[in-house]
């Protein structure tokens, strides 16, 4: 039972690059959540999924984008990242009222 | 705005002693109060939770006072282990109500160190 697994764990990217980060969980958890996590903010979150197809804006959605196109897997795209996007990401998953479930993050620098 | 505000930074405590993080919140909305444990290199891992309608629960060495008046709850982690340093986070839900997602909201994060 992995539970959420992200990839990859770590990346370094050059300024105006892009990528996608995958969470895929295994839990047949409704709602899927990405967060950025930065020093003395504490976990933000980016975009959510409340179901399979459909997604919806966080606190600082801005530079990023996502995709829902299965049940199980929750894609965050950088499509020109950016220094201020260094940051760990974190995925979660869980049921409808149910405490989130959190991979153990990708370490994302941007030079 | 920050919609919960977490207290201290860091903390230092020594094995035995007991450790303790406040919290406090604005939006009367909230309704279950999660407290998270991260390690280094892990993801935050759900620790000890609470509702509004209780102003304590323990789980063994971990205890979650809450004061709905004050807008204030804490952890106390007694008989502090070297094991226990590592991130600490508390959060406030506010639920769905209806709307078809429960935002949760976190504090700022305390880095626990507890020396042997």
């Amino acid at each position: 039972n992995a539970g959420v697994t992200q990839t990859p764990k770590f990346r370094v990217l050059k300024t105006g690059q892009s990528m996608t980060l995958l969470c895929a969980q295994d839990m047949n958890h409704e709602y899927m959540y990405w967060y950025r996590q930065d020093p003395g903010m504490g976990l933000r979150l980016i975009h959510y999924s409340v179901g399979e197809g459909t997604t919806a804006k966080g606190e600082v959605p801005d530079g990023y984008n996502v995709s829902r196109l299965k049940k199980q897997n929750f894609l965050l795209g950088l499509e020109s990242a950016a220094p201020s996007q260094t940051s760990v990401y974190f995925c979660a998953s869980s049921k409808r009222d149910q405490p989130q479930h959190f991979g153990d993050g990708t370490r994302l620098s941007i030079l | 705005q920050q919609q919960v505000k977490q207290s201290p930074q860091s903390l230092i405590v020594q094995k035995g002693g007991i450790s303790i993080i406040n919290c406090a919140y604005e939006n009367t909305a909230f309704d279950y109060f999660p407290w998270y444990q991260q390690f280094p290199g892990k993801g935050p891992a759900l620790l000890i939770a609470i509702r509004p309608d209780v102003s304590e629960k323990k789980e063994g060495r971990f205890t979650i006072s809450f004061n709905k008046s004050a807008k204030q709850f804490s952890l106390h982690i007694m008989d502090s282990q070297p094991g226990d340093s590592a991130t600490y986070f508390c959060a406030a839900w506010e639920g769905t109500g209806g709307t078809s997602y429960g935002k949760l909201t976190f504090g700022q994060g305390t880095i626990l160190t507890v020396h042997p």
